[in-house]
């Protein structure tokens, strides 16, 4: 299976300032053939579904604030939340959906300082 | 609005079976894929299998092998999941949530549905 590891496990960050979550993928999942980065970032807040937010690694979703950004490429990822705000306190996964099983990364709490 | 309706909460003895349901609403029912994913109490996220409802073919997590089951029905435009031999390390919060494609992101999830399995 391709395990995905995120760091740190959590973060406090003050109002305001940026937070900064990386994800690793065992294996590469960049494809070639067009070149697009089978990866995913989730936000979960207590007592809710998870909600997309970012997909192939750097596409922000309909809706979604532009203080998220996602980045990097096959096998190093970033989701950086800039200007953080209360609503912004969740539980982070990255999620590679190119190999089955489809993995998620532990989860990374985001908190205020 | 797209929506996917799952149905209630669930208490089952160990070695029972437990069928969740997730109706799907706002869309083409046969356009999407639908996966199922569970979460433990205070835990990650666990891909269990996808369904494709045009075609009712489905695949499971190997772990899953032997004990899952994923069904359609189109006509109702839902998808029902079934887990069998249920155990304690089956509580959990199990979601659907939409593909557009085998291998894309999930983009609109259910709202779960909690599942213990207790004696």
């Amino acid at each position: 299976d391709t395990v995905m590891t995120q760091s740190p496990d959590s973060l406090a960050v003050s109002l305001g300032e940026r937070a900064t979550i990386n994800c690793k993928s065992s294996q590469s999942i960049l494809y070639s053939s067009d070149n697009k980065n089978y990866l995913a970032w989730y936000q979960q807040k207590p007592g809710q579904p998870p909600k997309l937010l970012i997909s192939w690694a750097s596409t922000r979703e309909s809706g979604v604030p532009d203080r998220f950004s996602g980045s990097g490429s096959a096998t190093d990822f970033t989701l950086t939340v800039n200007s953080l705000q209360a609503e912004d306190v969740a539980v982070y996964y990255c999620q590679q959906y190119y190999f089955t099983p489809h993995t998620f990364g532990q989860g990374t709490k985001l908190e205020i300082k | 609005q797209v929506q996917l309706v799952q149905s209630g909460a669930e208490v089952k003895k160990p070695g029972a079976s437990v069928k969740v349901s997730c109706k799907v609403s706002g869309y083409t029912f046969t356009n999407y894929y639908i996966h199922w994913v569970r979460q433990a109490p205070g835990q990650g996220l666990e891909w269990m299998g996808i369904i494709n409802p045009s075609g009712g073919r489905a695949s499971y997590a190997q772990k899953f092998q032997g004990r899952v089951t994923m069904t359609r029905d189109t006509s109702a435009s839902t998808v029902h999941l079934e887990l069998s031999s249920l155990r304690s390390e089956d509580t959990a919060m199990y979601y659907c949530t939409r593909a557009p494609a085998p291998i894309g992101p999930f983009d609109i999830w259910g709202q779960g549905t909690l599942v213990t399995v207790s004696s």
